[in-house]
């Protein structure tokens, strides 16, 4: 089976860094997947690690550690637009290219 | 470059009454499609995925039904729907290992 952990919500300040943390466990495990979603809106792709180690792309980066089950997204300089939901997905690698969502971590940004 | 269309933005339906939700993919051919829904305060649900035409993985039982009578065509049906079927449902497909997802639909059945 599957199952992805993530915090239920966080809040940090504008111009801050957060790190919004995910562990798994599936079966088949072949890379990990971050969706920003805004309220009411589908989700967006924002970043996928395959292999361990910091991906960076501008202000997000994500990391991946799959001999502990563990990623996380860090959002740098936050913005107040970057108050969303943040879903934490494993994918398992079938030819499917079936995802298991987590149920997402509600960042809030305060001024 | 490749899109995804979902409609209708919004529903609303009465109990009972069937449902027909559409999807479209262009730019592309033989894509992997996906229905999910998305419960109030709850994570993404996986309910249908295809892998071609006419080909249908459903993930967990419940009155709907998925169909793919085209490439980039997917279809989310009910004969009959129920309260607990509102939530947000959302398409969509894969290119390149990454899951790109359609607008969405909200659906209210009252």
């Amino acid at each position: 089976g599957q199952n992805i952990d993530q915090p239920t919500e966080m809040t940090a300040t504008e111009g801050a860094i957060v790190q919004i943390n995910c562990t798994y466990q599936t079966s088949g495990f072949n890379g990990l997947f971050w969706y920003q979603q805004h309220a009411g809106e589908a989700p967006t792709f924002l970043s996928y690690n395959v292999l361990d180690g910091l991906e960076e792309k501008g202000r997000f980066s994500s990391f991946l550690s799959r001999s502990k089950g563990y990623s996380y997204l860090l959002l740098k300089e936050l913005q107040m637009k970057d108050s969303a939901s943040y879903l934490c997905a494993a994918y398992s690698g079938a030819g499917s290219y079936q995802l298991t969502f987590g149920k997402g971590t509600k960042l809030s940004v305060i001024p | 470059s490749q899109t995804i269309h979902q409609w209708p933005a919004t529903l609303v339906q009465p109990v009972g009454s069937p449902l027909s939700l559409e999807c479209t993919v262009e730019g592309t051919s033989n894509p992997n499609l996906y229905w999910y829904r998305q419960a109030a305060g709850r994570g993404l649900q996986l309910l249908f995925y295809s892998v071609g035409i006419g080909q249908i993985s459903s993930e967990v039982p419940q009155n709907l039904s998925a169909s793919r009578p085209q490439d980039r065509q997917f279809i989310l049906s009910s004969k009959k729907l129920l309260l607990s079927d509102s939530g947000f449902y959302l398409c969509a497909w894969t290119g390149k290992n990454i899951q790109y997802f359609g607008a969405g639909t909200r659906l209210s059945v009252l």
